[in-house]
């Protein structure tokens, strides 16, 4: 089965500008969870997002947000973008809400802020 | 501060050498798992741990979940070059947390 899509894969930004990142999970995933990686910080948890409604949120400011449709595809949105906000941006799905299942990652969204 | 402390952050050797790779914290965890990230690529998982004392064999990788459950440990048996990647590890229920806590991960490279 098709695995998870992110799109689009590389995108450039300028300071003060915002940008959408886009996740198709895994055809019956139902759970969609959004995260950060950087060289000096890792894998940090954005948030997390089931049927619609948002489970769980990292500690990230609130320019960071996101959305998730009735087909199960997610959306996150950085606004007044910052050179720190250079990074690959996971997407992950998975069957069911909670932190114990496998995480079936895309290939993430590199995004650079320049 | 990390609640997940992976060692080494990076570690190079040459092809048919031994390795483990530890991560460790001071939290319990209700179960860990270890997956690997190549290049480009999002991470996958390679085995998942619930028990305390489990060990988990996967071909040449051997995967330890500490008696506590507060640690865990991967050992790679006779490393080829295929076995390149950043390793992580990921912690579910550190302190009541509804989410998945990574470490920062591992990066190998095995020298041909």
């Amino acid at each position: 089965k098709a695995g998870v899509t992110q799109t689009p894969r590389y995108l450039i930004k300028t300071r003060g500008q915002q940008v959408t990142l886009s996740c198709s999970p895994i055809s019956g995933h139902r759970s969609v969870s959004w995260y950060q990686q950087t060289p000096g910080q890792g894998l940090q948890f954005l948030f997390e997002y089931f049927s619609e409604t948002q489970r769980n949120k990292g500690n990230f400011p609130g320019r960071f947000s996101g959305r998730q449709f009735s087909n199960s595809r997610s959306e996150m949105n950085v606004s007044t973008l910052e050179l720190g906000d250079s990074a690959l941006y996971l997407c992950a799905s998975t069957r069911l809400a909670g932190p114990t299942g496998e995480l079936f990652f895309g290939e993430g969204s590199r995004l650079t802020v320049l | 501060t990390q609640l997940l402390e992976q060692s080494p952050q990076f570690l190079s050797i040459q092809e048919g050498e031994n390795l483990t790779v530890y991560c460790n914290s001071s939290s319990v965890f209700s179960s860990l798992q270890w997956y690997r990230q190549e290049p480009g690529e999002g991470p996958v998982l390679l085995v998942t741990v619930v028990t305390g004392g489990e060990v988990k064999k996967l071909k040449r990788l051997t995967f330890q979940f500490g008696d506590a459950r507060k640690d865990s440990s991967l050992h790679i048996t006779a490393a080829q070059p295929g076995d390149t990647g950043l390793y992580l590890c990921a912690g579910a229920g550190i302190q009541g947390a509804q989410k998945l806590v990574f470490g920062q991960g591992t990066r190998l490279t095995i020298n041909p």
